[in-house]
């Protein structure tokens, strides 16, 4: 049980252009999902917070025009890197837990490893 | 916000004998306490947790204990396998109403068989 899945594994794509990552849970309805960025040999850094029908939640110094986050069902939350430059090239982990007050778990997907050329 | 410092950042042990990774957190208001296993290209698999109501939990070869007073936590791997091998990573959340999780830094752990 609890698992997450993402699509694509890996993407490559041209400099200004814009890419779509989508991060599903298979077993369970997912209230809240959480997306991450983690560079090479690093940490895990919390882009934002989506909740089901509403606006993300953006952490400092993420842009939100760049990174749209769409959480449009208890299953499923997308993240479009727009405008995609060298910078944006990481690894793009999103995670899920349910609404219960009671459990506190996140379940992380695979990631999605993003290079721009 | 919160600030979670993990050490060490590398940990090399023989097959069979235990590792021990420490992390240390800032708000004392954070009540979870999760750790996560993060292999080679994948994304991180919780392996045990604990919330601040409890000191100790264990999970077969997998313990953590926690120190509210001191505000740290520790992992214990005990009977080491060459699969163990991974980063490992511990963070924090106040929990309920607030679940954003705050990681520490990391520690690869290499078991030499």
């Amino acid at each position: 049980g609890a698992v997450v899945s993402q699509h694509p594994s890996w993407v490559i794509c041209k400099s200004g252009t814009s890419v779509k990552i989508e991060c599903r849970s298979l077993d369970f309805q997912a209230t809240t999902m959480f997306w991450y960025r983690q560079f090479p040999k690093q940490s895990l850094m919390l882009m934002a917070t989506s909740n089901e029908g509403s606006k993300a939640t953006y952490e400092q110094g993420v842009e939100k025009d760049k990174f749209l986050i769409n959480h449009a069902s208890l299953t499923l939350s997308t993240l479009t890197v727009t405008s995609a430059h060298p910078e944006d090239s990481s690894f793009y982990i999103c995670s899920a837990k349910t609404g219960s007050r009671y459990s506190y778990e996140q379940y992380f997907g695979p990631g999605t490893r993003l290079t721009v050329t | 916000g919160e600030n979670v410092e993990q050490h060490p950042s590398t940990l090399s042990v023989q097959e069979g004998d235990s590792a021990v990774i420490k992390c240390t957190y800032s708000d004392s208001a954070s009540n979870y306490f999760p750790w996560y296993k993060q292999e080679l290209g994948k994304g991180p698999q919780l392996i045990i947790d604990i919330r601040s109501n409890v000191g100790e939990k264990k999970d077969q070869r997998i313990a953590v204990t926690l120190n509210k007073t001191a505000k740290h936590f520790s992992l214990h791997i005990t009977e080491t396998q060459p699969e163990d091998s991974a980063v490992y990573f511990c963070a924090a959340s106040p929990g309920f109403g607030n679940e954003k999780l705050t990681f520490g830094t990391g520690t690869r752990l290499t078991i030499i068989p």
